[in-house]
């Protein structure tokens, strides 16, 4: 169970779109789609943006979408604003495990 | 709506046993289905996810720590629990608890999480 692989590290000027990987495997991203994304604010807990790939929970913002194309997912955010600042981890689920990406830490400029 | 808040011990020293407990308020841990799990996350370093179990009982455990990990349920206290045997220093992290419906498949509720060190 190998961790998932994102970028260490993106950025972005307010009011731009930026996109985040997340690659993994056939036998987790590519197999399923049960990729969710989380955005996590220094010294708090994780926040579910993402699940199924591309659904968003309600309250989350439209500016906030998934896709995903064969092992990568992807995480989209538009119109870039100061408070999407945070740490992001996408994760892959299946029957028997769930298995995090190394996270990524975004920057606005 | 659910909400969840760990407890345990801030310090274990090596070799020992990590408990941790996590409870669910807002709900019945043994009213419908859940799905309730632990993850952690070293200082700096990414999200871990430990294992969950199912309000029927069963569990899945991350094979790195299977060996390591047990989780249970108490119905009575409302409560699931966390226990890592022969801790060493690479366990020190925070940890969460965290659960979701089966059919959503990610985690929608977290707890605050709660800081352990592992040290003499």
């Amino acid at each position: 169970q190998s961790a998932l692989t994102q970028p260490a590290s993106v950025s972005g000027s307010p009011g731009q779109s930026i996109t985040i990987s997340c690659t993994g495997t056939s036998s987790d991203v590519g197999g399923y789609n049960y990729v969710s994304w989380y955005q996590q604010h220094p010294g708090k807990a994780p926040k579910l943006m993402i699940y199924e790939v591309s659904n968003r929970p309600s309250g989350v913002s439209n500016r906030f979408s998934g896709s995903k194309s064969g092992n990568t997912a992807s995480l989209t955010i538009s119109g870039l604003q100061a408070e999407d600042e945070a740490d992001y981890y996408c994760s892959s689920y299946t029957s028997s495990s769930t298995t995090f990406g190394g996270g990524t830490k975004l920057t606005v400029l | 709506q659910v909400q969840l808040q760990e407890s345990g011990p801030g310090l274990v020293k090596p070799s020992q046993t990590l408990s941790l407990t996590c409870t669910v308020s807002g709900g019945s841990i043994s009213s419908g289905s859940y799905y309730w799990s632990w993850i952690r996350q070293p200082a700096g370093k990414g999200l871990e996810w430990i294992g969950r179990i199912y309000t029927s009982g069963s569990t899945n455990y991350n094979p790195s720590l299977k060996s390591r990990v047990t989780i249970s349920v108490d119905t009575s206290k409302n409560q699931f629990s966390l226990k890592l045997s022969s801790v060493t220093a690479a366990d020190t992290a925070v940890y969460y608890c965290a659960s979701h419906p089966p059919l959503l498949r990610a985690f929608d509720i977290w707890g605050q999480g709660t800081m352990v060190t592992v040290s003499s």
